[in-house]
């Protein structure tokens, strides 16, 4: 099946750095991906869509300044956390639907970084 | 109000029982419809799609009121290993700028021995 490989699963860092986290699909290409914010106890919220090629779409309310995409190629997806503050401390998930696939597979998820800025 | 809303729970349920969540969406455009298991600290997997006619996976039971905008999953003979967080997911389109998912805030399980 869709596989969605996402690095690293786990980072601390500084306040003030930057944090880049990859998003790979491994067997299938993806011309869209999606990159999703969990704070603890709450559901992902979706901060912007990765469009390979162009320019990602944020959500309303998401800082693009401050969280960087590129989507240089089918398979690959970057997240990079700008100038990362405590606040920015969560678990961040990426996930990718094979469009060769059945839209009932739903969509692949990554296996999440968990960001701790210090 | 939120786009998808369900039950927090928690859902404290004996091993063998049977147990159902609820989950109601807002936006009538919607066009299709999942359940996914969250396991602690774990990314969602995908537990099954939802369709109007209704569907089942072994012990689990899918159904989709579109009229009422409800969505159900039913499971059946409860395991310890069914012990998660189900999400409600709904997608808003076919593709596009509407193409996402929209999660609701999740049902957590704890089935107890």
């Amino acid at each position: 099946g869709a596989v969605v490989s996402q690095h690293p699963s786990r980072v601390i860092c500084k306040s003030g750095t930057s944090v880049k986290i990859e998003c790979r699909s491994l067997d299938f290409q993806a011309t869209t991906m999606f990159w999703y914010r969990q704070f603890p106890k709450q559901s992902l919220m979706l901060m912007a869509t990765s469009n390979e090629g162009s320019k990602a779409t944020y959500e309303q309310g998401v800082e693009k300044d401050k969280f960087l995409i590129n989507h240089a190629s089918l398979t690959l997806s970057t997240l990079t956390v700008t100038s990362a503050h405590p606040e920015d401390s969560s678990f961040y998930i990426c996930s990718a639907r094979d469009v060769a696939g059945q839209a009932s597979r739903g969509y692949t998820f990554g296996s999440g970084t968990r960001l701790t800025v210090v | 109000r939120k786009e998808v809303e369900q039950d927090p729970g928690p859902f404290n349920v004996p091993e063998g029982a049977t147990v159902a969540f609820n989950c109601t969406y807002s936006n009538s455009a919607s066009q299709s419809f999942f359940w996914y298991r969250q396991d602690c600290r774990k990314e969602p997997k995908l537990l099954m799609s939802v369709y109007s006619s209704g569907n089942e996976d072994g012990r689990f039971t899918a159904q989709l009121n579109r009229a009422s905008q409800y969505i159900s999953l039913l499971i059946r003979d409860s395991k310890l290993s069914d012990s998660a967080t189900y999400l409600c997911v709904v997608n808003k389109g076919y593709g596009g700028a509407t193409n996402k998912l929209i999660f609701g805030t999740g049902t957590l399980l704890a089935v107890q021995p």
